[in-house]
């Protein structure tokens, strides 16, 4: 059975940082394109980016929304997809959920961005 | 960004009766590869998105779970498309969300609520 387990969330000030994991199990990793997703209430459901498998390069597309400030990243040895959050703002609260393509979703980790 | 226009909001209907949501697209969502990349989502209360049709038609099947029950079916083509719930359970209650997948970002709808009566 396909699980993904996101970590990693918070309450963090704005201008921090922080690094979500994915941690996923029951399928290929390494063959997988991963997604990051978030939703809140005031910008609903929102892609964040993806990281293609290894096989397809490996490269990533990131949200003009947060590019430059947030990477994705993936350990295959590890089965496991990251997404580096940096210079956080208050708009970055949500609910960020990985997903294997665009089929399965993990159960999401709540981010708060305020001091 | 393509623009993701659902109705309606919300809508409420008895066990047993028909619900039809449409979702109307900016641009067209046919690829160059000849398929089209729309997908029908189902938030339950307190859960997480589940995949419920992808590519306007097909049933997801998340094997060795089970498939979506062919109560549910999509259709249309280029920017306009429609989730239909021929029969309508208990189960079905939550927050339903087209999004388009043929061109970068990714982009939602905004929602459409089923409440069971």
């Amino acid at each position: 059975e396909v699980q993904l387990v996101e970590s990693g969330g918070g309450l963090v000030q704005p201008g921090r940082s922080l690094r979500l994991s994915c941690k996923a199990s029951g399928f290929t990793f390494g063959d997988s394109a991963m997604n990051w997703f978030r939703q809140s209430p005031e910008r609903g459901l929102e892609w964040v980016g993806f990281i293609r498998s290894k096989s397809n390069g490996g490269t990533t597309e990131i949200a003009a929304s947060v590019r430059g400030r947030f990477t994705i990243s993936r350990d295959d040895s590890k089965s496991i997809a990251y997404l580096q959050m940096n210079s956080l703002k208050s708009e970055d609260t949500a609910v960020y959920y990985c997903t294997r393509g665009r089929r399965d979703w993990g159960q999401g980790t709540l981010v708060t961005v305020a001091s | 960004d393509i623009v993701m226009t659902q109705t309606p909001l919300s809508l409420s209907v008895t066990p047993g009766q028909p619900a039809s949501i449409s979702c109307k697209s900016s641009q067209s969502l046919l690829h160059s590869d000849g398929r089209t990349y729309l997908y029908w989502y189902l938030q339950r209360p307190g859960h997480s998105p589940e995949l419920l049709i992808y590519e306007v038609s097909s049933r997801f099947s998340r094997v060795p779970v089970s498939g979506v029950p062919d109560r549910f079916s999509g259709s249309g083509a280029g920017t306009d498309f429609t989730l239909k719930i021929s029969r309508v359970e208990a189960d079905d209650a939550g927050i339903y969300y087209c999004m388009q997948g043929v061109q970068l970002p990714y982009t939602f709808g905004r929602g459409t609520k089923l409440e069971i009566k």
